[in-house]
């Protein structure tokens, strides 16, 4: 599966959008853009995924460019419970593994 | 939506013990697991993945020996640490997936070995 890169922080105020960058540059046409979150001590929780369309549900949107080499997750009105780590995952097929980089920490203050 | 229920949410055990962890989908038949550990300030790294009816496939580096993993149900996915140490002391977590859209994990077990 294609390799991504994420920065490694970000903040972002309360009742603001939080736009998550990730890069992955080497992504084949058959690999999905996934992304989850894992609060605290918890385990990690699913967030949304995507092809090449741009997608949108009741927690967030994703933004895929044209090239596919990169994406933004986007929630649109970040709150305190939003504070997490933020992986951008991209694989093949339904039941293939997941593999875990390192994240973005979002840090949203009040 | 699909829930996945990770049994005990914390154990200590003394060194040399063994520990068995279960996983259950509870809504849904889940024919793949997978188990994921994770150190304190670390990303989630894949250890295994079971599959019903068949043996586990462990990811490099991961004893085989030493994480017992048992996948007798669609329902059911165990791993038991055998003749724990302490620097088997982790957070453990498991995940099945219902096909579509995503994976859903289990809350986590936090072991720590005394």
């Amino acid at each position: 599966d294609a390799k991504t890169t994420q920065p490694p922080s970000m903040d972002c105020a309360e009742g603001r959008a939080a736009n998550l960058p990730c890069n992955h540059s080497t992504i084949s046409g058959n690999e999905y853009v996934y992304w989850y979150r894992q609060i605290h001590s918890q385990g990690p929780q699913y967030i949304i995924h995507g092809l090449k369309n741009n997608e949108t549900n009741e927690m967030a949107s994703l933004i895929i460019t044209e090239d596919r080499k990169s994406s933004t997750l986007i929630l649109p009105h970040a709150t305190l419970r939003d504070t997490a780590v933020y992986y951008c995952i991209v694989k093949t097929g339904a039941n293939s593994k997941l593999t875990f980089g390192k994240g973005i920490t979002l840090s949203v203050r009040p | 939506g699909a829930v996945v229920s990770q049994h005990p949410s914390w154990v200590i055990c003394k060194s040399g013990t063994s520990v068995k962890i279960e996983c259950r989908s509870l809504d849904f038949q889940a024919t793949t697991m997978f188990w994921y550990r994770q150190f304190p300030k670390q990303s989630l790294m894949l250890m295994a993945t079971s599959n019903e009816g068949s043996k586990a496939t462990y990811e490099q580096g991961v004893e085989k020996d030493k994480f017992l993993i048992n996948h007798a149900s669609l329902t059911l996915s165990t791993l038991t640490v055998t003749s724990a140490h302490p620097e088997d002391s982790s957070f453990y977590i498991c995940s099945a997936s219902l096909g579509s859209p995503g994976y859903t994990f289990g809350s986590g077990t936090r072991l720590t070995v005394v």
